[in-house]
């Protein structure tokens, strides 16, 4: 296991429909992150999930999308009914359980709605 | 809420030179504070992470010095090259959240060969 993986890389949708990213931490990370990061910003935190428990989300986080770690291994984040507002970069992350580890970052899903 | 500025937004700096990369943070009541690289277009690797306890961390030719008290870190990259430039940004656990990271917008470094 190399690092924090992330698929799509890039994702280019029309206005309204649906995507969805897969993130796949690092095998024995039981913490996993959802980040987004618009051009020229630092990312910001959406949601955060201990095994399989989401255990926050961020206001960011509208009903529009929601994010899943179903066994407590890989995660799905789903965004319906895109919107241009939505174009971001999404980056993943993951961390041993216990006090303020190191995060892990993957490479991003650059997500593009026209 | 914990604020984090990195000034400044952009630094261009002849190949040899050494860089000194800025972080400040608003709420010192910090567990650690991280270092990352991100080049355009892909996600973030971590360089260095510094505990609350630790005045200093070294990775090669990167070193980041941590002063709690006054909010701030710093982040030194000894004799740069051209494959130094990228964005760097500084990250630490937001609030009394101990996993859930405060981000900078980043400074983006350029190193002229």
């Amino acid at each position: 296991d190399t690092g924090v993986s992330q698929d799509p890389r890039h994702k280019i949708t029309k206005r309204g429909q649906n995507v969805t990213f897969r993130c796949d931490p690092i095998s024995e990370h039981n913490r996993l992150y959802w980040y987004r990061q618009t051009l020229g910003q630092g990312p910001e935190f959406l949601t955060y999930f201990q095994n399989e428990a989401q255990l926050e989300k961020s206001r960011l986080l509208s009903d529009r999308f929601s994010a899943e770690r179903p066994k407590g291994s890989f995660s799905t984040l789903e965004i319906q009914r895109t919107e241009q507002g939505d174009s971001a970069m999404y980056l993943c992350a993951s961390s041993l359980t216990g006090m303020a580890t190191e995060a892990f970052f993957g490479q991003g899903t650059r997500l593009t709605v026209v | 809420k914990q604020e984090v500025t990195q000034i400044p937004a952009a630094l261009s700096v002849p190949e040899g030179e050494n860089l000194v990369l800025n972080c400040s943070f608003t709420d010192s009541a910090i567990y650690n504070l991280q270092w990352f690289r991100q080049d355009p277009g892909k996600g973030l690797t971590s360089l260095l992470l510094i505990q609350s306890s630790q005045r200093e961390q070294t990775s090669g030719r990167l070193n980041a010095s941590l002063d709690k008290s006054s909010g701030r870190s710093t982040l030194y990259i000894a004799a740069s090259q051209p494959g130094d430039s990228a964005t760097y940004l500084c990250a630490v656990p937001a609030g009394s959240n101990d996993y859930k990271l405060s981000f900078g917008a980043g400074t983006t470094v350029t190193v002229r060969a």
